[in-house]
């Protein structure tokens, strides 16, 4: 079975830091999703990644398929920043079902 | 640009009512899921559907059941609610099987 466990659970960082949010499953995936909850409950997709690194404005995603290991980066992070963010990972044949981590709670104070 | 709208936004049940959570998409979107997620917990899927007529069981199917009649609408229907089912329950859809998936806002269901 697969699991996913993310870390830190929870995150506070002062305005204008990088942050780092790790992401690590067991067994082998097609895709890794990044989501990000808003405090209001509203769920947003940032990344979908199979291999390499994304990028989306203040956002970065990495992947090492070989080490089962993502990494959701935020650069000169801002208080609306301040959110869930959520790794989820899928395989093939899953039928798009996908595999949740608990996820991070990140606080960006000003 | 509607997205996917989940109805209702919020609702309270009493233990053994019964009731349907909607889900419509206007992406013309394949794929459709409902999950719910509890404190403490990673989201976890209740049933989905890869195409009109179709659907299956997720990780957490009892107690639910759903029906997509229409490609565009998928329902989630709790026959006799119980306290467990106190949760908050997302609909999600995609193109395919490995394609983001695009959420509703969310439905917060109370059993007392």
């Amino acid at each position: 079975k697969n699991e996913v466990e993310q870390s830190p659970q929870n995150l506070t960082a002062q305005e204008g830091e990088f942050i780092t949010i790790n992401c690590s499953y067991s067994v082998g995936i097609s895709a890794l999703h990044w989501l990000q909850q808003h405090p209001g409950g509203g769920i947003v997709s940032l990344f979908m990644l199979s291999s390499g690194k994304k990028k989306h404005g203040r956002l970065i995603a990495t992947i090492n398929i070989q080490e089962k290991h993502s990494s959701l980066h935020i650069t000169a992070s801002h208080p609306r920043d301040s959110a869930v963010y959520i790794c989820a990972v899928g395989f093939g044949g899953s039928q798009g079902n996908l595999i949740f981590g608990k996820g991070t709670k990140l606080s960006v104070k000003p | 640009n509607a997205g996917v709208t989940q109805t209702p936004k919020f609702r309270v049940l009493k233990t053994g009512q019964s009731m349907t959570l909607l889900c419509a998409q206007d992406m013309n979107h394949e794929y459709m899921y409902w999950y719910r997620q509890d404190p403490g917990m990673g989201l976890r899927l209740i049933h989905y559907s890869v195409g009109e007529g179709t659907t299956a069981k997720g990780e957490v199917p009892d107690g639910y059941n759903v029906s997509r009649l229409k490609k565009q609408n998928f329902l989630l229907g709790l026959e006799s609610a119980a306290p467990s089912q106190t949760s908050v329950y997302f609909c999600a859809s995609s193109w395919g099987e490995v394609q983001p998936q695009h959420f509703g806002d969310g439905t917060r269901l109370s059993i007392l």
